[in-house]
């Protein structure tokens, strides 16, 4: 069965401190594996997109990279704009057009 | 930059009215969605279109229905608004295996 597990469910930091988020899925022949982050109230904002095991996509403080079973978002020397929900997604095994998404975690950086 | 928007930020409604919402794309994207959004239940998908005039039943169609009859629009209809359909609405569009991309989302509040 498709799935798309994230943890932690929420993670507080101190600014500056950096850590990971881990997104650890199981579908047939990935076509793709999107982070997204959400503050509250607003969609899901899209950060990166990665199709194969190895891959690394950059943005300012965050990296996204890829495993064969799992996607990490690692958060280096974070300030407190970095506070949100951060998504992760996958389609569907092939058949159709939909999507799964994680549940989310919930960044908190203090200042 | 893809951009997709939808028409209020903030409704509030009656129990058994008719409500419509409206997701615009400005993208050409083939595949459009509607998902609602409740704390603690993630993203949850109602419906979504892979053509115009084409919709398939997402994982809670029930209370809900959909309208495509052009490319870039994709509405949601509450045929009878529920106070248990008060929630975050999310629409989205892509082609496929392609990220989606969200709108800012309605928060819908049926009183």
């Amino acid at each position: 069965e498709d799935q798309v597990t994230q943890s932690p469910e929420a993670l507080r930091l101190q600014e500056g401190e950096s850590s990971s988020l881990n997104c650890s899925y199981t579908v047939s022949g990935l076509r793709g594996l999107f982070w997204y982050r959400q503050d509250p109230g607003k969609g899901p904002e899209f950060l990166f997109t990665l199709y194969s095991a190895g891959e690394e996509k950059e943005k300012e403080r965050l990296k996204a990279t890829l495993t064969k079973k799992e996607s990490f978002l690692h958060i280096t020397a974070p300030k407190p704009e970095d506070s949100a929900t951060y998504l992760c997604a996958v389609p569907f095994t092939s058949g159709t057009y939909k999507y799964i998404f994680g549940t989310g975690t919930r960044l908190k950086v203090l200042a | 930059d893809v951009k997709v928007t939808q028409s209020s930020r903030y409704l509030v409604k009656r129990t058994g009215e008719k409500v419509f919402l409206e997701c615009v794309q400005d993208m050409d994207h083939e595949n459009m969605f509607w998902y609602r959004q409740d704390p603690g239940l993630g993203l949850r998908l109602i419906y979504f279109s892979y053509d115009v005039k084409m919709k398939e039943k997402g994982d809670i169609p029930e209370g809900y229905s959909v309208s495509r009859e052009k490319k870039e629009r994709f509405s949601l209809i509450l045929e009878s608004a529920s106070t248990n359909q008060t929630s975050m609405y999310l629409c989205a569009s892509t082609q496929v295996n392609q990220p989606q991309h969200f709108g800012d989302g309605t928060r819908l509040s049926i009183l």
